[in-house]
């Protein structure tokens, strides 16, 4: 079975340049998460996702941050236009369970963004 | 609100000497507890959880993490640290539908 895609692993951008970042999860998984990871510290979450409908962003900087699961399948999350403290991994997971039910996380390698 | 502190940024043992990564946490609820393990440029792997059964679990590679509501703690040890344990470790903590990471622990196993 494959695991969580993220594509692409690795950007490097001026700033005020847009991003994008893909995201498969695992097939049947109905949550979606992205989470911003910083250096040395633990992963923080962006947007948390139940089928289409996404049911927690209140940590997503609207501004500049948008993402979308249309057809409640993968997922992308935009960046426009990044600037200098966008640098981080993000990281999207998949779970087949809502997150109330305190299920398993299964992740993705991650997305490394270098903003120059 | 909830949190989770890990007391150690970074630990280092050497290869057949036993882990010990100390977690504690603050939840309003009962709540349910992880570990997850990260190598480099992999993706976060869960270790074990904790979800109001026993207070001893046992998880992947040898670990195992005891849940301890007095001391509000869930620590991960391992008797016999092997080289692929080099690796950055989480501590999370869940309850209703928020899931909280800690800062991580960086272990270092040395030969």
């Amino acid at each position: 079975e494959a695991g969580v895609v993220q594509s692409p692993r690795y950007k490097i951008i001026e700033k005020k340049q847009p991003v994008a970042f893909w995201c498969n999860p695992i097939s049947g998984h109905n949550t979606l998460y992205w989470y911003l990871q910083n250096l040395g510290q633990g992963p923080e979450l962006l947007i948390r996702y139940e089928n289409e409908e996404a049911v927690d962003d209140s940590q997503l900087p609207k501004d500049r941050f948008s993402a979308e699961r249309l057809k409640g399948v993968d997922s992308t999350l935009k960046i426009q236009p990044a600037e200098l403290g966008d640098s981080a991994v993000y990281l999207c997971a998949s779970s087949s369970v809502p997150a109330g039910l305190r299920g398993e996380l299964f992740f993705g390698e991650g997305s490394r963004l270098t903003v120059l | 609100a909830q949190s989770v502190t890990q007391l150690d940024s970074h630990v280092s043992v050497s290869e057949g000497t036993p882990v010990l990564l100390r977690c504690n946490y603050s939840s309003s609820y009962s709540p349910s507890l992880f570990w997850y393990v990260q190598h480099p440029n992999k993706g976060l792997q869960l270790l074990l959880k904790y979800t109001s059964a026993a207070t001893l679990v046992k998880g992947i590679n040898g670990f195992e993490a005891e849940f301890k509501k007095s001391e509000t703690s869930f620590h991960l040890t391992k008797p016999s640290a092997h080289m692929s344990d080099a690796a950055e470790y989480f501590c999370v903590v869940s309850d209703r539908s928020d899931m909280r990471f800690g800062a991580g622990t960086r272990l270092t196993v040395k030969p």
